[in-house]
């Protein structure tokens, strides 16, 4: 198991549902990320906050929420999603997350995959 | 154009031969590049990282850079089944190392 722990693993929710996942990295990163992988689809990156301050957000739409109360947690609200938000969601840390030039590693959690009917 | 292309497979390999996986990227100016492996349900997980021109080799693996021509690739030697899984290209933008961009992946089969 990796340092980046994602809860829950698997997730079902109706279209009016209300629910959060978690994310925590105990590898002692300044950088957080929310990734989507949808199948047959590349990696996409959803958000990035780097020493708890949102530095990305690309293009999500408003029925993701996410929140980043220190740099260890990460979540992501969920509301009113789509079947097509089913995929999995991916949760990951680096040392840092801003400045050109920094090797930056990002490791990765094992992932919520998100189901919506 | 995709910013970061791979063929998505599956590459078949008898165990033992080498595995060749190949990227290619758009953007001239990216500076850090991995690969990372995604077994099947799994998240992906770092094999290797390059920065500079030319090969880095850890283990049975071997990265190799050129930025000239915009490609990176990754050798696996002796390759085992247990190789078999998705294998990931990012490549870090070019105004931060931070933001990277995945390719689509490639399929590896490793047959027994």
């Amino acid at each position: 198991e990796t340092g980046v722990t994602q809860t829950p693993r698997h997730l079902v929710m109706g279209m009016t549902n209300k629910k959060s996942l978690k994310c925590e990295q105990h590898l002692g990163h300044n950088a957080m990320y929310w990734y989507k992988q949808s199948a047959k689809k590349p990696l996409e990156l959803m958000f990035v906050y780097n020493f708890k301050e949102q530095t990305e957000n690309n293009s999500v739409p408003s029925r993701f929420s996410p929140e980043c109360p220190n740099s260890s947690h990460l979540f992501l609200h969920l509301h009113t999603l789509q079947p097509e938000d089913s995929a999995l969601y991916l949760c990951a840390s680096s040392q840092e997350g801003a400045g050109a030039g920094a090797k930056n590693i990002q490791y990765f959690g094992a992932g919520t995959r998100l189901s919506v009917l | 154009q995709k910013e970061v292309e791979q063929n998505s497979g599956p590459l078949s390999v008898p165990e033992g031969a080498i595995a060749s996986l190949n990227c290619t990227y758009s953007d001239r100016g990216s500076q850090s590049f991995f690969w990372y492996r995604q077994y099947s349900g799994k998240s992906p997980e770092l094999i290797m990282s390059i920065y500079s021109n030319g090969d880095k080799e850890d283990g049975r693996f071997t990265a190799q850079l050129n930025k000239a021509s915009q490609y990176v690739s990754l050798l696996i030697r002796d390759s085992q089944p247990s190789d078999s899984a998705t294998y990931l290209c990012a490549v870090s933008g070019r105004d931060s190392s931070y933001k990277l961009i995945f390719g689509s992946g490639t399929r590896l089969l490793v047959r027994p």
